[in-house]
């Protein structure tokens, strides 16, 4: 199974800081990787797929990045709407696995 | 629009059953595969299982092989989970998403909630 490890557990930032956050996988997943973001008690929000396309409707302030084993997600200019938890997805083979999770606090 | 709305979820005895419903509307279920994601109280997303349009390809995660069985009723627009010898980590809110090709997921149910204690 392939293991998908985010880093950090928890960041803590303020309005307007650029964010970061890395997930590696424990073995190529070529671009096959998704990004999703989870306010509490609601059901995930796809924000980016295939690394590095921004699904429909999401703001211009998140990115993706990266191939094979290493990947991206960034905020540009952090508001406040984007203090949530954020999960990376592999999709490259079964079974489908996810990362640990980044929440996002605020600082 | 796509909806989803899981149901069947409640509080269930340890070794106890208990079968999950997602009712699909707003898109032709038929062309789509689906897939149960569940989360653990405060805890991260664990894919559960994978059906395919046409219920000829099915994946489960090594945890609920043997367990739960997936099944699909297209001209009902639903997809169901049954689940058996349920444990207390089974413990979650389970999710039914509409899988975009490739396997990512665009549009998720609001969840149910499985409870497993005595």
């Amino acid at each position: 199974d392939i293991q998908m490890t985010q880093s950090p557990s928890t960041l803590s930032a303020s309005i307007g800081d650029r964010v970061t956050i890395t997930c590696r996988a424990s073995q190529s997943i070529r671009s096959w990787l998704a990004w999703y973001q989870q306010k509490p008690g609601k059901a995930p929000n796809l924000l980016i797929y295939e690394a590095s396309t921004l699904e429909s409707g999401v703001p211009s302030r998140f990115s993706g990045g990266g191939s094979g084993t290493e990947f991206t997600l960034t905020i540009s200019s952090l508001q406040p709407d984007d203090f949530a938890s954020y999960y990376c997805q592999q999709y490259d083979s079964y079974p489908l696995t996810f990362g640990g999770g980044t929440k996002v606090e605020i600082k | 629009e796509v909806q989803l709305v899981e149901s069947g979820g409640g509080l269930v005895q340890p070794g106890g059953s208990l079968r999950l419903s997602c009712a699909a509307s707003g898109f032709t279920l038929s062309y789509y595969s689906m897939s149960w994601v569940r989360q653990a109280p405060g805890k991260g997303l664990e894919w559960v299982s994978y059906i395919s349009s046409s219920s000829t390809t099915i994946y489960y995660a090594d945890s609920m092989k043997g367990r739960f069985t997936v099944s699909r009723d297209n001209a009902k627009n639903s997809v169901f989970l049954q689940m058996n010898s349920l444990r207390a980590e089974d413990t979650a809110v389970y999710y039914c998403a509409r899988s975009n090709p490739g396997s990512y997921y665009a549009s998720w149910g609001q969840g149910t909630l499985v409870t497993v204690s005595s």
